[in-house]
């Protein structure tokens, strides 16, 4: 199975500041298509999970753009470029590259 | 647009039998791959079970081969997830999802409102 890890666990960013989270998977999760099957998602309390990012880069639609994907084979990274209090969540990355897909344990961010 | 209710969930002892439905519109149904995903507040979001478009391809986590089964009726627009032999640790709140791209096995755009499922005595 691959294992997924994040870092941090949690982060408090100001509002109007960049938020980094890492997410680095125990095997590559590129594949000979060049695409990299990692995504990011969204999860506030008591509702659904969001997508934000697929493929490791490309961003869902509806999503701002102050949430890009980066990264490749096993590092990966999200960011917010700019804060805002809304994005007060917990995100999760996850790997769709073989089964079973896994998802990573989660950053909570909060926005001081 | 795009919309996925689902139906079931409750309280069930253990070694009961609960089945999840999830009933979906706005997309053509049949063409896509769907999934279940179950969330925790320990484990946060564990994937559970995934079935191709025309539901000849299954594949479930670990812990839940040969107890869970999901199913689909393309004619009704309904995914399915029977879980028996429940146990204390399935105790999650259950989310039927969208794949991404009528391509295959992909990550998950759409999802449902979740179930939630207690296995208590």
């Amino acid at each position: 199975d691959i294992v997924m890890t994040q870092s941090p666990d949690s982060l408090a960013v100001s509002l109007g500041e960049r938020a980094t989270i890492n997410c680095k998977s125990s095997q590559s999760v590129l594949r000979r298509d060049n695409k990299n099957y990692l995504a990011w998602y969204q999860v506030k309390p008591g509702q659904p999970p969001k997508l934000l990012i697929y493929w490791a880069s490309t961003r869902h639609s509806g999503v701002p753009d102050r949430f890009s994907g980066s990264g490749s084979g096993t590092y990966f990274t999200l960011t917010i470029s700019s804060l805002r209090v809304e994005d007060a969540a917990v995100y999760y990355c996850q790997q769709y590259n073989a089964t079973p897909f896994t998802f990573g344990p989660g950053t909570k961010i909060d926005v001081k | 647009e795009v919309e996925l209710v689902q139906s079931g969930g409750g309280l069930v002892q253990p070694g009961g039998s609960l089945r999840l439905s999830c009933a979906a519109s706005g997309f053509p149904f049949s063409t896509y791959w769907m999934t279940w995903v179950r969330q925790t507040p320990e484990k946060g979001l564990e994937w559970v079970a995934t079935l191709n478009e025309d539901g000849n391809e299954r594949h479930y986590v670990g812990s839940a081969k040969g107890r869970f089964t999901v199913s689909r009726d393309n004619a009704d627009n309904s995914l399915y997830l029977q879980m028996n032999s429940l146990r204390v640790e399935d105790t999650a709140v259950y989310y039927c999802a969208k794949h991404v791209g009528a391509v295959g096995a992909t990550c998950f755009d759409s999802w449902g409102q979740g179930s939630l499922v207690t296995v208590s005595s």
